[in-house]
């Protein structure tokens, strides 16, 4: 079974510029999430979509942030204009419906790695 | 703010060792517990899960859960040198999707 696929591995543009982050959830999970990590913080909740559907944003930091999950299948994430302080390695998850888990077991990606010059 | 704390070491154990990682969190009404493994560049790799109180046992790998205490740990039986990471703890609420992280624990098992 292929995991979760984050691309590119690493991007490195300049202070205004925009960047697309690409995820490819495990096939038939109907849940995907995007989670970020600023150095020497945790990892932080971005938002949670359920199929094509954002379910939580909460974690949004924002409104330069976008995220789409078109026909509930892969999900992108945009950041325009590109700030210094959103370099980061933002990870995608996915999880199956809890109803067959029992508890909410996120598989990640291995992360896509954002810097801001 | 929920949090969840965990010591950021480094740990070092000498192989064959138990190592002991431990995290603290504050929402107590924190119903999930979940341990992960990451290597250096690599994705959080879930070890195990817990959510009921007392120990839960999975190869050399043992989750202990006090939510009097709101404290859980990780214990490894035998440390090897591939144990080497940071270990994540992350909680989740009842009905709750998100995972609140620590920073991390990094674990340094000597040969």
């Amino acid at each position: 079974e292929a995991g979760v696929t984050q691309f590119p591995s690493h991007s490195v543009i300049e202070k205004g510029q925009t960047v697309t982050l690409r995820c490819d959830p495990i096939s038939g999970h109907d849940n995907l999430y995007w989670y970020r990590r600023v150095m020497g913080k945790e990892i932080k909740f971005l938002l949670h979509f359920v199929k094509e559907s954002k379910q939580d944003e909460s974690g949004m930091p924002n409104n330069r942030f976008l995220a789409e999950r078109t026909g509930g299948t892969y999900s992108t994430l945009k950041v325009q204009p590109a700030e210094l302080e959103d370099s980061g390695v933002y990870f995608c998850a996915s999880s199956q419906d809890l109803r067959f888990s029992g508890a909410n077991v996120l598989t990640f990606g291995a992360g896509s790695r954002l810097t801001v010059l | 703010q929920k949090e969840v704390e965990q010591n950021s070491g480094p740990l070092s154990v000498p192989e064959g060792a138990i190592a002991s990682l431990n995290c603290t969190y504050s929402d107590r009404g924190s119903q999930s517990f979940f341990w992960y493994r990451q290597y250096s560049g690599k994705s959080p790799e879930l070890i195990m899960f817990i959510y009921s109180n007392g120990d839960k046992e999975d190869g050399r790998f043992t989750a202990q859960l006090n939510k009097a205490s709101q404290y859980v740990s990780l214990l490894i039986r035998d440390s090897q040198p591939s144990d080497s990471a940071t270990y994540l703890c992350a909680v989740t609420g009842a009905g709750s999707y998100q995972l609140t992280f620590g920073k991390g624990t990094k674990l340094s098992v000597i040969p």
